[in-house]
């Protein structure tokens, strides 16, 4: 079974700092989905890559597929309080969308 | 903005009892899911379905059920809650079955005592 592995588990940033978020996968991916998360609440989807060598921004936030298409990474430029959350990174196998996660990333925004 | 609603967000109840957790969305979706989720871990696939009358099993074994009579109702149900069975419990769904992208509600935050 396809397996994700995301780094760091948590990061402490001072407002305005840059910051990245890498998300490895044991297997080749079909798709790789970041979203943020709210402690106790929801998913909210942030970017969907799917070709080898993809890269999307929106806002701030960066993500970038590798070429062989088992590693992610996020990339939060200037950060803000904004930007705190946990960030997931999900991965569709191929089978039927059904997603497997990654076990998140905490981050703190020190303002 | 997604459109898919869970209810109740917060639930604490009694060993023994059975609860219903609702989920419903208003984007025509086929697809949809049910995630459990513990604090400080990874979200787990308990169930899915690809539309009406279609349910599954997901990779984690769940004491839960689902049914799926309409396309935008999603119930799961447990028979007998049990203090193990305490955990954020989140629903999702996507409109294709390869590439989608999967809308997530608020999340049930389930205590059972």
């Amino acid at each position: 079974s396809q397996e994700l592995e995301q780094s760091p588990q948590s990061l402490i940033v001072q407002e305005g700092k840059n910051l990245t978020i890498n998300c490895t996968s044991s297997k080749t991916l079909y798709g790789l989905y970041w979203y943020k998360q709210k402690y106790g609440e929801g998913l909210i989807f942030l970017m969907m890559l799917q070709k080898g060598g993809e890269e999307k921004s929106h806002e701030k936030i960066t993500a970038k597929l590798d070429e062989k298409k088992q590693q992610s990474s996020l990339h939060i430029t200037a950060s803000q309080p904004s930007h705190a959350g946990i960030y997931l990174c999900g991965a569709d196998g191929g089978y039927g969308n059904k997603l497997v996660f990654g076990a998140g990333t905490i981050l703190r925004v020190k303002s | 903005e997604a459109d898919i609603y869970q209810t109740p967000r917060y639930l604490v109840i009694g060993t023994g009892k059975k609860i219903t957790l609702e989920c419903s969305q208003t984007m025509g979706h086929d697809k949809m899911y049910w995630y459990q989720q513990d604090p400080g871990m990874e979200l787990h696939l308990i169930h899915y379905s690809y539309g009406v009358n279609s349910t599954e099993k997901g990779d984690l074994s769940s004491e839960s059920t689902v049914s799926r009579i309409r396309t935008e109702h999603f119930p799961l149900t447990l028979e007998s809650a049990r203090p193990s069975h305490t955990s954020q419990y989140l629903c999702a769904s996507s409109e294709v079955v390869t590439g989608g992208i999967q809308y997530f509600g608020a999340g049930t935050r389930l205590s059972v005592l």
